[in-house]
């Protein structure tokens, strides 16, 4: 079992670039959500998406977008990069209701 | 709104002292609880939920919904249980948290 996938691991953009990050769920699992933790707190909730629809959104703007594949697989898009967006994003999946697995995350640096 | 909160930041124990680490939530329905670890180089992981009233790695946590906590206890630390600790609510549809900023538990040998 590979566990959820992120890719890149690691990325950096320029200000008001665009950047797609991706993840590959746990094999089964319809949902994933997506989570920004900037350096020192906790993860925030961005977006969930289920069986390709999304299930809720955290308050981030929305230069921040997502979408859900056919195959469970999702895509975390962010425009106009800021500053601020500099994070460690977290993907995890899960069987709605049960333990929620998560990715090893990617590294953005916007510079 | 829901919310979390986890008042240290950092927590340092002797091995086999009594660890507790504190969070108290806000949440105006019923609130599913639950207790994520990251050890060092490793991605976020489950510890355990106040549901499945579970003791894991011989850590409980009880949800009192008087005082909205949900302490994480261990009667006895050891090394191994130094890692990052954080407190997570789950919303209305499930794989949707919200989590406190985390305590970063150090166990001295």
């Amino acid at each position: 079992d590979a566990g959820v996938t992120q890719s890149p691991t690691h990325l950096i953009k320029t200000r008001g670039q665009q950047v797609t990050l991706r993840c590959s769920p746990i094999s089964g699992h319809k949902s994933v959500s997506w989570y920004q933790q900037v350096l020192g707190q906790g993860p925030q909730f961005i977006f969930q998406y289920y069986e390709k629809e999304e299930r809720g959104r955290g308050n981030f703007p929305d230069r921040f977008s997502a979408r859900q594949f056919p195959n469970y697989s999702s895509e975390l898009n962010v425009n106009a990069l800021l500053l601020g967006d500099s994070a460690l994003y977290l993907c995890a999946s899960s069987l709605i209701g049960v333990e929620a697995f998560f990715g090893q995350g990617t590294r953005l640096t916007v510079v | 709104a829901q919310r979390v909160t986890q008042p240290e930041k950092l927590l340092s124990v002797f091995k086999g002292a009594p660890v507790e680490l504190k969070c108290n939530y806000s949440y105006s329905g019923s609130p599913e609880l639950f207790w994520y670890v990251q050890y060092s180089r490793q991605r976020l992981q489950l510890l355990l939920r106040h549901i499945s009233r579970e003791s894991i790695k011989g850590f409980t946590a009880d949800l009192n919904k008087g005082e909205t906590s949900f302490h994480l206890k261990k009667p006895f630390a050891q090394e191994e249980d130094s890692a990052m600790y954080y407190c997570a609510l789950a919303g209305n549809t499930g794989n949707q948290f919200y989590f406190g900023t985390g305590t970063s538990l150090t166990v001295i040998p």
